[in-house]
């Protein structure tokens, strides 16, 4: 069964500074990969998607992400944090349900702050 | 354009009301999906319609209802919640297939007095 790491709930970086955000996923079948963003009292933004035909995937904001299938992972990296970054940020997993509907498996969220 | 529109953006409600939240999208999308999120976790999936039709249902209480009047539009009717339903609901919408990307809507913040 599918299902998503994020580890560290809370990540701190100062402006300009690079983030990470690290991810790890379990599958049993090539994984759709997914990090979504949301900010406070919005909904969630997608940022990026993983489909297997680029392991570097670039999204939106300056953000992208590798999958690297040796070590299960697809962390989130930006060169250059800046203060309107601090927000939630979650990794997903597509699982096939029942009737050919998918469910997104989400990991627990990381919040990333941004000092000045 | 990838919006998904939900309103009310917030509702308050007694134990005994009746109410109803409502998603719309026009991207064509045949899935459409309920979440709900509590403070500082992921969101929770609820149901999921596909083509119209409830596809899955997460062991939700029947105190919600949904409802897929046609394609573009998704109703979750509430009746005699708890105060520990107060959250933000949220949905999604995406094109057909489990691995397409759900687009998300703003969310309606309920809150249950």
């Amino acid at each position: 069964a599918q299902s998503v790491t994020q580890l560290g709930s809370h990540v701190s970086v100062s402006e300009g500074a690079l983030v990470l955000l690290r991810c790890n996923y379990s599958s049993s079948v090539p994984p759709y990969l997914f990090w979504y963003v949301q900010y406070p009292n919005q909904g969630l933004q997608l940022l990026l998607k993983y489909t297997s035909a680029a392991t570097l995937v670039k999204g939106i904001n300056g953000f992208e992400a590798e999958f690297k299938k040796s070590e299960t992972s697809f962390h989130l990296t930006k060169p250059s944090a800046h203060m309107s970054d601090a927000a939630e940020y979650f990794c997903a997993v597509s699982r096939y349900g029942s009737g050919n509907t998918g469910k997104l498996i989400f990991g627990q969220g990381t919040t990333l702050q941004v000092k000045p | 354009d990838t919006e998904v529109t939900q309103t009310p953006k917030h509702l308050v409600m007694g134990m005994t009301n009746k109410k109803s939240l409502k998603c719309e999208q026009h991207m064509g999308h045949r899935a459409m999906y309920w979440y709900k999120q509590k403070a500082k976790k992921p969101p929770e999936l609820m149901f999921v319609y596909s083509y119209e039709k409830l596809s899955i249902n997460e062991s939700v209480p029947s105190r919600f209802s949904p409802e897929c009047p046609n394609s573009s539009l998704l109703n979750l009717h509430l009746h005699a919640l708890q105060p520990e339903d107060s959250a933000l609901y949220l949905c999604a919408s995406s094109q057909e297939l489990p691995t397409d990307t759900q687009y998300f809507g703003p969310g309606t913040r309920l809150t249950v007095l």
